[in-house]
């Protein structure tokens, strides 16, 4: 099945930094890359994602790279605010077994 | 536009009971994912339901099971608890069918077992 893996576990940050959170994942068919942010309490919040037609994707301080060939993607925070302090978790959808598999979580903390 | 919600929020049981947790999807959401969220394992699936009828199952014994009733509701039952049957129980639900739609998550059921 698919397996996915998710580094650092803990990020710190200074207010304004830029944050990377890099996945890998095993299955070649593959092709759905959610991201989630998890807030103390909440259920994990669906952030952004990406198809495997695509590279790269953004939505205001957030993106997201793909590479197919190497099978990793990536999510990049740019001038990160403490609000963006959660754990934040990847994910790739195999089109053989049908369901999202997760990675294990990257908690980041923005230092004000 | 309400988001997903699940009830309860906390629920203790002992070993040995069997408990049913409700979920609520977002108007208009036909697809319903059920998660296991522990310490130790992470974010798991458990099914799928969609149109009543449950279109996968992740690798978990069959003490777990589920239904889904014609407005998309959803409930996950789980028989004869086990310890570690102790965590956070996550309902997702989508528009489409299929965990490669965009799914938004309730804030769970929290399932402790004594």
């Amino acid at each position: 099945g698919e397996n996915v893996e998710q580094h650092p576990s803990t990020l710190s940050v200074q207010e304004g930094d830029s944050a990377v959170i890099k996945c890998t994942y095993s299955d070649s068919a593959s092709n759905y890359f959610p991201w989630y942010k998890q807030e103390l309490g909440k259920g994990p919040q669906l952030i952004i994602d990406i198809r495997s037609n695509v590279g790269e994707k953004k939505d205001q301080r957030i993106a997201v790279t793909l590479n197919k060939t190497a099978k990793h993607f990536s999510l990049h925070i740019t001038e990160t605010q403490p609000e963006d302090s959660a754990v934040y978790f990847c994910a790739a959808f195999s089109g053989s077994a049908r369901q999202l598999t997760f990675g294990s979580g990257t908690q980041l903390t923005v230092l004000p | 536009k309400a988001g997903v919600t699940q009830t309860p929020r906390y629920l203790i049981k002992t070993r040995g009971q069997q408990v049913t947790l409700s979920c609520s999807p977002i108007s208009g959401h036909r697809s319903v994912s059920w998660y296991q969220q522990t310490p130790g394992q992470g974010l798991q699936f458990l099914f799928e339901y969609f149109s009543e009828t449950q279109r996968n199952k992740g690798n978990f014994p069959g003490r777990f099971s589920g239904r889904q009733f014609s407005n998309s509701r959803s409930e996950m039952n789980v028989s004869t608890l086990e310890l570690g049957d102790s965590a956070l129980y996550l309902c997702a639900s989508s528009l489409g069918r299929g965990p490669d739609q965009p799914q938004h998550f309730g804030d769970g059921t929290r399932l402790s077992i004594l």
